[in-house]
């Protein structure tokens, strides 16, 4: 098992739709979760974190965390041809070292307009 | 306030050649990262700083040194490159150890002939 798992995509999105984006983690332990967002040639941009079970948002943006399924998700309302990136999903735990982060391969995101 | 800066932006070597990869940051932050990045296979810790004068290996540390010069500065050294260095090279620095967040600088394209 992968320690951190996303679905690679393609993900196409109408425009004005919600996106979500899915990551799961092999580490019960986990305590910090963090996505960033990538554009084609440039470097990964931190866009949300989150540290405890529940939602948080900030703007279109939702992330929503499950520490008993081991599940961390990004929703992207009001989709925009803009959010069209990568998206990867990093968790920060004990098993993969407090200090530092394990990435997933990402989610390729397409919004259609 | 520029961040995390990366020099060169791009550099083309000749198998066995040597050069240095420099990161710095100006946001007082204790922890540097060192990344590569290669398709399909997600960003992966080359090496990292959890503070001044201490360095770690991360995932893929063979073939590569590193420099934490002082606080602001951290170099990724390629003593002999191969072509399977081939890869985008990202630093990143982090305030706090225990959540981690991490801020990248805009990257250097290598290319190993």
């Amino acid at each position: 098992q992968k320690e951190v798992e996303q679905n690679s995509g393609p993900l196409s999105v109408p425009e004005g739709a919600i996106a979500s984006l899915n990551c799961t983690y092999s580490d019960r332990g986990s305590q910090s979760f963090f996505w960033y967002r990538q554009y084609s040639g440039k470097s990964p941009e931190l866009i949300m974190f989150i540290y405890s079970n529940g939602d948080k948002e900030d703007g279109r943006f939702t992330a929503q965390l499950n520490k008993a399924s081991q599940y961390v998700s990004l929703l992207i309302r009001d989709s925009q041809p803009s959010d069209s990136a990568t998206y990867l999903c990093a968790v920060n735990g004990p098993n993969f070292g407090n200090e530092k982060l394990t990435f997933g391969t990402g989610t390729r995101l397409t919004i259609i307009p | 306030n520029a961040g995390v800066t990366q020099t060169p932006k791009f550099q083309v070597l000749k198998t066995g050649q040597s050069m240095t990869l420099q990161c710095a940051q100006d946001m007082n932050h204790n922890s540097m990262y060192w990344y590569r990045q290669d398709p399909g296979m997600g960003l992966r810790l080359i090496y990292y700083s959890a503070s001044e004068g201490t360095t770690d290996k991360g995932e893929v540390p063979n073939g590569y040194n590193v420099s934490r010069l002082n606080k602001r500065e951290f170099s990724l050294r390629l003593e002999s490159a191969a072509p399977s260095q081939t890869s985008v090279y990202f630093c990143a620095s982090s305030e706090s150890r225990v959540q981690n967040e991490q801020f990248f600088g805009p990257g250097t394209r290598l290319t190993v002939l």
